[in-house]
């Protein structure tokens, strides 16, 4: 039983270049989501998703998108690379009302 | 909207001394409250959760939390710490009916010295 399966784990980008982030998870669950933590700000959600077809914006989305592929996979695309999204990034699953499990995390550079 | 505090960004104590960790949120509605912890390099783990029923519960590696409703405060305790519970250790809700939307505070780093 994998969990919830980030891929790739690092990966340095020059600014203006895309790319996606992929994230699935074994466990059946409805909700997905998309954090990315910074230094001394916690995790700040960037979209999620309640249930397979629905997405939503979380409290940082500006210069993300989402797609939930179906109900296993969950991805995250920077069409336009910026040093401040340099970050590491986590995806997440759960069901409602219980508590959410996290990849290990994809650690993001922007040069 | 909602939002989570926690109180104090470092903590550090010594081994075998008692710790607690700070939380208090804000929310219009009723909550979920959950306690999760960061070892290095790694993801995140649940320690505990609130969900109904005793305000005082109980996680993994003898820590325990204690919901109180009426100061919107859910604080982390531990009677004696060790060198191994060194991490960073954050505090979360979900509000009862937004989608299982998660929402975490800024996180606490725990150092226990010998």
């Amino acid at each position: 039983n994998a969990g919830v399966t980030q891929t790739p784990k690092f990966q340095v980008l020059k600014t203006g270049q895309s790319m996606t982030l992929q994230c699935a998870q074994d466990m059946n669950h409805n909700s997905m989501y998309w954090y990315r933590q910074d230094p001394g700000m916690g995790l700040r959600l960037i979209y999620y998703s309640a249930s397979e077809g629905t997405t939503d914006k979380g409290e940082v989305p500006n210069g993300y998108n989402v797609s939930r592929l179906n109900k296993r996979e969950f991805s995250l695309r920077l069409e336009s690379a910026a040093p401040s999204q340099t970050s590491v990034y986590f995806c997440a699953s759960s069901v409602v009302a219980r508590e959410a499990f996290f990849g290990q995390g994809t650690r993001l550079t922007v040069v | 909207a909602q939002s989570v505090t926690q109180l104090d960004s470092q903590v550090p104590v010594f081994e075998e001394a008692p710790v607690e960790l700070r939380c208090n949120y804000s929310s219009s509605v009723s909550v979920y409250l959950f306690w999760y912890v960061q070892y290095p390099n790694q993801g995140l783990q649940l320690l505990l959760k609130y969900l109904s029923g005793s305000t005082l519960v109980k996680g993994i590696n003898g820590f325990e939390a204690e919901f109180n409703k009426s100061q919107t405060s859910f604080h982390l305790r531990k009677p004696s710490v060790h060198i191994s519970d060194t991490a960073e250790y954050f505090c979360a809700v979900r509000p009862y009916n937004q989608g299982g939307k998660l929402i975490f505070g800024q996180g606490t780093e725990l150092s226990v010295k010998p």
